[in-house]
């Protein structure tokens, strides 16, 4: 079974600082994906960044980049210039590749991201 | 920007009765989930659902848990005999295929279970 892991249960930062969230997770499949999913106070989840786990280079989206370790089974998040809009509780999650219809989420506890001005 | 709907926002029940969430997905998507999250833990997934029918259920979708998708547009979750331990967020999500692998969250729904 997979399972995804975040240490940090709460983080804050400065407005302007970098600041990076730590996922570990733990698969016996070769061809996976990974996200990063973004949840604001009181809205609903919106992905920030996928990963395949076939492609070395780490994705990136805008400020948003992730350090994909796949020996290490490790995916961490990067914000750089982090705006007070980033404040939101941030979920590392796992889905296999899959030929049938296993395409399920499996989420991470989350991570408590506070953007301070 | 397209969205996932969820109403109500909020569900409050008796213990024993039964509610039903509803989930608008995305118009175009045909791939549609259910999750939870009870207060403190992970989001779980509940089920999976294609073609009108069930793809794919986890062990917390028992006989009380069904899904529907009425009239093409709506995809809703029933919950009968709800119990105290069934209070949670619960998540809709749709996708457009599973090529793509992205799945568009609702808000949520949180029930709870008096």
């Amino acid at each position: 079974a997979q399972t995804v892991t975040q240490s940090q249960p709460e983080m804050s930062v400065q407005e302007a600082e970098t600041v990076t969230l730590s996922c570990t997770y733990d698969t016996s499949e070769s061809n996976y994906y990974l996200f990063w999913y973004k949840q604001p106070p009181s809205r609903q989840m919106i992905l920030v960044i996928r990963q395949e786990a076939y492609k070395q280079q780490n994705a990136t989206e805008n400020r948003f980049s992730v350090n994909f370790q796949k020996a290490a089974k490790s995916f961490s998040l990067k914000i750089s210039d982090s705006q007070l809009g980033d404040t939101a509780m941030y979920f590392c999650a796992f889905m296999k590749q899959s030929m049938n219809r296993d395409d399920k989420i499996i989420f991470g506890k989350g991570t408590r991201l506070h953007i301070l001005p | 920007e397209p969205e996932v709907t969820q109403t109500p926002s909020h569900q409050v029940t008796q213990m024993g009765q039964e509610v039903i969430l509803r989930c608008v997905p995305i118009s175009n998507h045909l791939y549609f989930y259910w999750y939870r999250q009870i207060l403190g833990q992970k989001v779980e997934f509940l089920v999976s659902f294609y073609n009108n029918e069930i793809s794919e259920k986890s062990e917390i979708f028992d006989d009380r848990f069904s899904v529907e998708r009425p009239d093409g547009s709506n995809f809703t979750l029933k919950i009968r005999s709800t119990k105290l331990e069934d209070s949670a967020m619960y998540f809709c999500a749709s996708s457009e295929n599973r090529a793509k692998n992205i799945q568009y969250f609702g808000a949520g729904t949180r029930l709870s279970v008096l």
